[in-house]
Parts: C-alpha cells; sequence; structure tokens
C-alpha cells in the first residue's frame, strides 16, 4: 500500500506568486494535516482536514488555504508569496476521530517550495 | 516559552553509545510522538504514545504523564542513526512540535 505522496517534490516561484501543493492519504485515512518546516525548525501546524471539513487552523494567514476532496486527498494554496514562506510543507495522513488521533500521523516525503 | 522544549539541540556521539533525548511540554496532551527525519526532510513516525513505555528495536520511548515528560533512548547507537528527532504532542486536532535534536553518531 503506498505510503502519504505529495507532489511536486520541488518548486520554484516568484515573490507574489501563487502555489497549490498536493497530498493523497493513505488508504483508509479521512484526516489531512498540513505542516510548514523553516530550515533549523520543528513543523508547525497550518491546516487540519476531515471528512472535506476544515477542523483546525494554525496561527497563518489568510493567504493560505486548504481543501480536501471527496477522494481525501487535500491541496494546500499559498497567495501572494512572500520569501518567508521558503520551506518544507508537509503533509501528514492518520485516521481521525472527532475527538483525537486514533493512529500516529503518517508523513509524506514533503514539497520544498522556495521563493525568489 | 515553547508548549514543547527538545533537549539537547544538537548531540554527538561516538558509534555503540547510549543516547538519550528528553521531550518536555506544558500543555494537556492526549497522546506524544516521536518522529526521525533524515536530511532531504522525509518524515518517519517512530512512535506514539500516550502512557508508559514502547520499544522497537533499538530504540524505547517512554513518557510521564505527571511530570509532562518524555525521553527516547537508542541503544548500541549506529551512524544509520544520525537524523534529526523531533517530539510531538498531541491535541485534539493538531500536533505541536519540538525543534528537534540533530544527533551524529560518529563510527
Amino acid at each position: 500500500d503506498a505510503g502519504v505522496t505529495q507532489s511536486p517534490t520541488h518548486l520554484i516561484k516568484t515573490r507574489g506568486q501563487h502555489v497549490t501543493l498536493r497530498c493523497s492519504p493513505i488508504s483508509g485515512h479521512k484526516s489531512v494535516s498540513w505542516y510548514q518546516q523553516v530550515l533549523g525548525q520543528g513543523p508547525q501546524f497550518i491546516f487540519q482536514y476531515y471528512e472535506k471539513e476544515e477542523r483546525g487552523r494554525g496561527n497563518f494567514p489568510d493567504r493560505f488555504s486548504a481543501r480536501q476532496f471527496p477522494n481525501y486527498s487535500s491541496e494546500l494554496n499559498v497567495n501572494a508569496l512572500l520569501l518567508g514562506d521558503s520551506a518544507l510543507y508537509l503533509c501528514a495522513s492518520s485516521l481521525w476521530s472527532g475527538s483525537g488521533f486514533k493512529t500516529e500521523a503518517f508523513f509524506g516525503q514533503g514539497t520544498r517550495l522556495t521563493v525568489v | 516559552k515553547n508548549e514543547v522544549e527538545q533537549s539537547p539541540q544538537n548531540l554527538t556521539a561516538q558509534e555503540g553509545e547510549f543516547i538519550t533525548i528528553n521531550c518536555s511540554y506544558s500543555v494537556g496532551i492526549s497522546a506524544l510522538h516521536w518522529l526521525q527525519q533524515h536530511p532531504g526532510g522525509g518524515i518517519v513516525s517512530l512512535f506514539m504514545l500516550s502512557s508508559g513505555k514502547k520499544k522497537h528495536g533499538r530504540l524505547i520511548a517512554t513518557i510521564n504523564i505527571q511530570e509532562k515528560h518524555s525521553s527516547l533512548h537508542i541503544t548500541a547507537s549506529h551512524p544509520r542513526d544520525s537524523a534529526v528527532y523531533i517530539c510531538g504532542v498531541q491535541g485534539a486536532q493538531k500536533l505541536v512540535f519540538g525543534q528537534g535534536t540533530r544527533l551524529t553518531i560518529n563510527p
């Protein structure tokens, strides 16, 4: 069974552009979370989606948005890119109920975004 | 003060040494995760635990809920254990991570 897959693996964008990152969870996992990891720091929570609804949002500006599709895959969108958005963007899938995680989170390899 | 603090931030040891990485947290949690991140970014989940102790091969994780503290131990360390080890605490919707501990095992 495939693990969590993210695309693209690397991306270079110019300031002010828009970017879309994609994530496919492990089969059977209905929860997808997005994290931003800046070099030298731990991942920071951006969003959690479950059953196509946003269930949690981290302290990120409105330029960041996401959605989850009926097949539970997810997209993370970032508008008006800034140099500071350069980071590794990680997607994690898990079994999750309304009261919390039922399994550990399984992470994709990440998308490394460079904004120039 | 960060919600999750790891120590040490950097650790260099010789092959075969016993390694301990510590994680302290300040919030109520339902579980704690230990992750391993190799150069290039890929993250592997090592443990998810909410009480007591878990063991996988040479890796052991313990948690003390009352003291809000967890440790990750590596026995008979090997150069392939060189990586960043990240502690994450689990709330209802999200994981909050520490900054990571960079471990280097020299042959």
